[in-house]
């Protein structure tokens, strides 16, 4: 069945270095890719997403592109904040449900 | 407020005891899904609705657990028995159609099971 692995953390970062969550997948078609986040004490939100191959998502200075060669969707940053600091869960959507990946969490510090 | 909403927040069940959990989606959404989340797994998709029927229950651990959406709207995940196994937070989930859109999640039930 369709899944989702990514790089077990916890990744602990200096503020400013640069940030790469690793996830791959395994689908038998072609699956709709995301990165939510869960920041300390709230619920999942979207954070990006790519619908085909090639595409790249982003959003607050996240980058992640939905490479079908590689089966991959890793996610990047260039520089992270104390305030990115939370679990990072990669996601793929085929049907009508979303297959998640363990989570990682990344810890930011100052 | 305009998110999904989840109650109670906490809840703590003796083993053997029934709980029910409820979910409030954004309105107009008419996909609802809910999710269990267990300390270092991942989110584990438990059901989905569209509308008020249930098209795939296929994660539904066990007959202990059950799910309803009434009005298109509100749903709530019963668990009978429960187990210590069952102890987690669940998660609701709720999108204008399907999960090819943007979903937006509750801030989940924490379930303890003593």
């Amino acid at each position: 069945g369709d899944s989702v692995t990514q790089m077990e953390g916890p990744v602990t970062l200096s503020e400013e270095a640069f940030l790469t969550i690793n996830c791959t997948y395994t689908a038998t078609g072609y699956p709709s890719l995301f990165w939510y986040v869960q920041y300390p004490g709230e619920g999942l939100q979207l954070l990006l997403k790519a619908t085909k191959a090639d595409d790249k998502g982003s959003n607050k200075g996240f980058e992640a592109t939905y490479r079908k060669e590689t089966t991959s969707f890793h996610l990047e940053k260039g520089s992270v904040q104390v305030s990115d600091s939370a679990v990072y869960f990669c996601a793929l959507s085929e049907t009508d449900k979303l297959i998640f990946g363990t989570g990682t969490r990344l810890q930011v510090f100052p | 407020g305009a998110g999904v909403s989840q109650s109670p927040s906490n809840k703590v069940t003796e083993k053997g005891k029934d709980v029910e959990l409820r979910c409030d989606p954004i309105s107009g959404h008419t996909a609802l899904y809910w999710y269990r989340q267990s300390l270092g797994q991942g989110l584990e998709f438990l059901i989905y609705f569209q509308g008020n029927s249930a098209p795939d229950k296929s994660g539904l651990p066990s007959d202990r657990f059950s799910a309803e959406r009434t009005g298109g709207s509100v749903s709530t995940l019963t668990i009978q028995r429960t187990q210590q196994e069952d102890s987690a937070v669940y998660l609701c989930a709720s999108s204008l159609e399907r999960m090819n859109t943007e979903a937006f999640f509750g801030q989940g039930t924490r379930l303890t099971v003593v």
